[in-house]
C-alpha cells in the first residue's frame, strides 16, 4: 500500500527555520517526481515545489522561491523541505504528494499533512 | 500567483446531477490536462479524476470530466450525501514549470 507520512511541522516564530520530512512507503520512491502542496487555514491548496527523481529538476512558486529548497534522498525513501526566513503567511497544512515519472502528471497520493503555525 | 477560476460553492438534491466549472487560460487549461481532487473536512485530498476522464479505482464511474478550451468541468451524477466534500482542480502551466489549483468549490448536498 502506497503510503506517504510528513513530519517535522511546529511553531516557529517570524523569521524562523523549519525542516519538514516526508516519508514514502510502499512504491519505489526513486521513480517518481515528488511535490509539496500546502493549504492555509480554511483556504485552498498551493502547490510549493516538485523534485525530479534524481533532484536534477526543481521549481518552486514564487510565494517561496529563494527562501524554500526542497530535496530528496532516495536511499531514505524521504522528502524534504527546508523553510527559512518564515512570515506568518507561511501558516498552512503542508502535505508532500507523490507525481508520476513527470512533472506535469497529476499528485497521488498524497500525505496526510504537516501542521506549520508562524506566530509570534 | 495566479490560481484557476472556480465557483466558491455549488449544490444540488440526492439523485441531481451536478457540475462544477474550472476556468484558466492558454498555458494551462488550455493546453494541459486538468486534474480534479476531492477534499473532506480535515483530511487530506485524493485525486479523483485525471487526464481526459481516468478514474484512480475506488472513484465510481458518477464522477466525469471534461474540457472544451480554457475551461474545464467536474460532473456529479446521481448526486449523494456521501459527495459533500470541497473539490478543487490543477493544471500545469508551461510559463510557470509549475501547477496551479483553483479555488475550490465546496459542494453541498441539500
Amino acid at each position: 500500500q502506497v503510503h506517504l507520512v510528513e513530519s517535522g511541522g511546529g511553531l516557529v516564530k517570524p523569521g524562523g527555520s523549519l525542516r519538514l520530512s516526508c516519508l514514502g512507503s510502499g512504491f519505489r520512491f526513486e521513480d517518481y517526481y515528488m511535490n509539496w502542496i500546502r493549504q492555509a487555514p480554511g483556504k485552498g491548496l498551493q502547490w510549493i515545489s516538485y523534485m525530479s527523481v534524481t533532484g536534477s529538476f526543481t521549481n518552486y512558486a514564487d510565494s517561496v522561491r529563494g527562501r524554500f529548497t526542497i530535496s530528496r534522498d532516495n536511499a531514505k525513501n524521504t522528502l524534504y523541505l527546508q523553510m527559512n526566513s518564515l512570515t506568518v503567511d507561511d501558516t498552512a497544512i503542508y502535505y508532500c504528494a507523490r507525481g508520476t515519472v513527470a512533472a506535469r502528471h497529476y499528485f497521488d497520493p498524497w500525505g496526510q499533512g504537516t501542521l506549520v503555525t508562524v506566530s509570534s | 500567483q495566479s490560481i484557476l477560476t472556480q465557483p466558491p460553492s455549488a449544490s444540488g438534491t440526492p439523485g441531481q446531477r451536478v457540475t462544477i466549472s474550472c476556468s484558466g487560460s492558454r498555458s494551462n487549461v488550455g493546453t494541459n490536462f486538468v486534474n480534479w481532487y476531492q477534499q473532506f473536512p480535515g483530511t487530506a485530498p485524493r485525486l479523483l479524476n485525471y487526464e481526459n476522464n481516468q478514474r484512480p479505482s475506488g472513484v465510481p464511474d458518477r464522477f466525469s470530466d471534461s474540457k472544451s478550451g480554457t475551461s474545464a468541468s467536474l460532473a456529479i451524477d446521481g448526486l449523494q450525501s456521501e459527495d459533500e466534500a470541497d473539490y478543487y482542480c490543477a493544471a500545469w502551466d508551461d510559463d510557470l514549470k509549475g501547477w496551479l489549483f483553483g479555488g475550490g468549490t465546496k459542494l453541498t448536498v441539500l
